[in-house]
């Protein structure tokens, strides 16, 4: 049974904390997405990774970095946390290629609160 | 600017009835759609897809139509049940090469809460 996991399913930090969020793949995806969604914007790619080191901005990254130093582990980071980054931040992953490529699959969510 | 669009944000249907929840985009590159279901407290997961050259894919209770000179797709649950009630998110995607690495566009979703 394919499984992302996520760090943390709640957490509540400070304005100004640099924050991180872990996100773990069995499945041995090449690609590795994370996305944030908040009521009536649905979700919104902030960063994916295709490949180890490898990263490429999404349609929101200002605010955020990512890491990906092993195939299984896509980290996002808030370098300075900020109040309208409270969110649900998800992660997923798809394999490269042909179909497969198409379907991702999501870990349970971290709900982010910035205070 | 919004590629992939839900213009509904809730759908209230009877247990036993069809619920049919709408989608439209305007990205003419979009060849392969899928629909997301996502409970409360919990990651969206897969329920069904289409690809371009398909005008119809179904799947158990579950069928996706798509219309592509309209930019449209539909989603029929056909009978609703009240465990349906939930998130459901469409997306699409451009043909998987180059860069595009298999990125999904989602709308905004719809709440369906289907009543007993």
């Amino acid at each position: 049974d394919v499984k992302v996991t996520q760090s943390s399913r709640y957490l509540v930090k400070r304005t100004g904390e640099k924050v991180f969020l872990e996100c773990v793949q069995d499945m041995d995806h090449e690609n590795m997405f994370w996305y944030r969604q908040d009521p009536g914007l649905g979700l919104r790619l902030i960063y994916f990774s295709y490949d180890v080191k490898m990263k490429e901005k999404g349609d929101i990254p200002e605010g955020y970095s990512v890491s990906r130093e092993k195939k299984e582990r896509f980290s996002l980071i808030l370098e300075s946390a900020s109040t309208n980054q409270t969110s649900m931040y998800l992660c997923a992953s798809s394999l490269f290629g042909a179909q497969g490529a198409y379907t991702q699959y999501f870990g349970p969510g971290t709900r982010l609160t910035v205070l | 600017d919004q590629q992939v669009k839900q213009n509904s944000p809730s759908l209230s249907v009877q247990e036993g009835r069809i619920s049919i929840l709408n989608c439209d985009y305007t990205n003419s590159m979009f060849d392969y759609f899928l629909w997301y279901k996502k409970y409360p407290a919990e990651g969206p997961t897969f329920l069904i897809s289409i690809s371009s050259i398909k005008d119809k894919n179904e799947d158990g209770r579950f069928t996706v139509f798509l219309n592509k000179s309209a930019k449209h797709l539909s989603l029929h649950i056909v009978p609703s049940q009240p465990g349906d009630s939930a998130v459901y998110f469409c997306a699409a995607s451009a043909r998987a090469g180059g860069t595009s690495y298999g990125k999904l566009t989602f709308g905004q979703g719809t709440i369906l809460t289907v009543h007993p």
